[in-house]
């Protein structure tokens, strides 16, 4: 079964609203998160890095305050994608890593988002 | 920074053997991960290596060579089912995962 859950899978929203995509490593407890975006026939492409307890780390270029990111507690990440636009439609998919190594790494179902 | 190169696609035949290969220029090192990733879904593990050398599993085979800052991608006994993207990516600290550009897998009959 699934180590991490993504929720929505696909969600659609008007130009203009916010939506908020979650994260959720199911049996585990995750300090670090990360979160990626992924347009179509690329490769995944990483945004930020959700640190539990404080500020997200973001990716040179990823504006901070269009992509809010909560992580609040150690099994729960937060995107909100704020005052969407159609350029943001895109597959966002997020991961998270079991054990001390890191080198297990799970990722979320992954969540497309459609902004009309 | 990081820079990771892939074929950007391949064509094999079902049946044969195709090697997917990864070149990478890192400032740190913690690993080197294959994933394979069908369309609209989200990236399923295939493989990692941190030492030099070959690990295998199964139909799948990943090199590392470290001192080259390469790894290939080697499937065996090609199925229809594997026509996929291969993602090779590689981690720095901390899990956190550089993607190279993907490459898209097509096997015909």
């Amino acid at each position: 079964g699934a180590v991490v859950s993504q929720h929505p899978s696909r969600v659609i929203c008007k130009s203009g609203t916010s939506v908020k995509i979650e994260c959720r490593s199911l049996d585990f407890q995750a300090t670090t998160m990360f979160w990626y975006r992924q347009f179509p026939k690329k490769s995944l492409m990483l945004m930020a890095t959700s640190n539990e307890g404080s500020k997200a780390t973001y990716e040179q270029g990823v504006e901070k305050d269009k992509f809010l990111i909560n992580h609040a507690s150690l099994t729960l990440s937060t995107l909100t994608v704020t005052s969407a636009h159609p350029e943001d439609s895109s597959f966002y998919i997020c991961s998270a890593s079991r054990g001390a190594s890191g080198n297990t790494i799970y990722f979320g179902e992954g969540s497309w988002l459609t902004v009309v | 920074g990081q820079n990771i190169d892939q074929p950007t696609e391949m064509t094999a035949t079902e049946g044969a053997i195709v090697q997917i290969n990864c070149t990478y220029q890192t400032s740190g090192f913690n690993g080197l991960f294959w994933y394979q990733q069908h369309a609209g879904e989200a990236p399923t593990f295939l493989s990692y290596n941190v030492l030099d050398g070959l690990e295998e599993k199964g139909r799948f085979s990943s090199f590392l060579s470290r001192s080259k800052g390469y790894s290939y991608l080697l499937l065996k006994e090609l199925q229809m089912k594997d026509s996929a993207s291969y993602l090779c990516a590689v981690t720095g600290t901390a899990s956190k995962l550089t993607f190279g550009t993907g490459t898209r897998l097509q096997v015909t009959l």
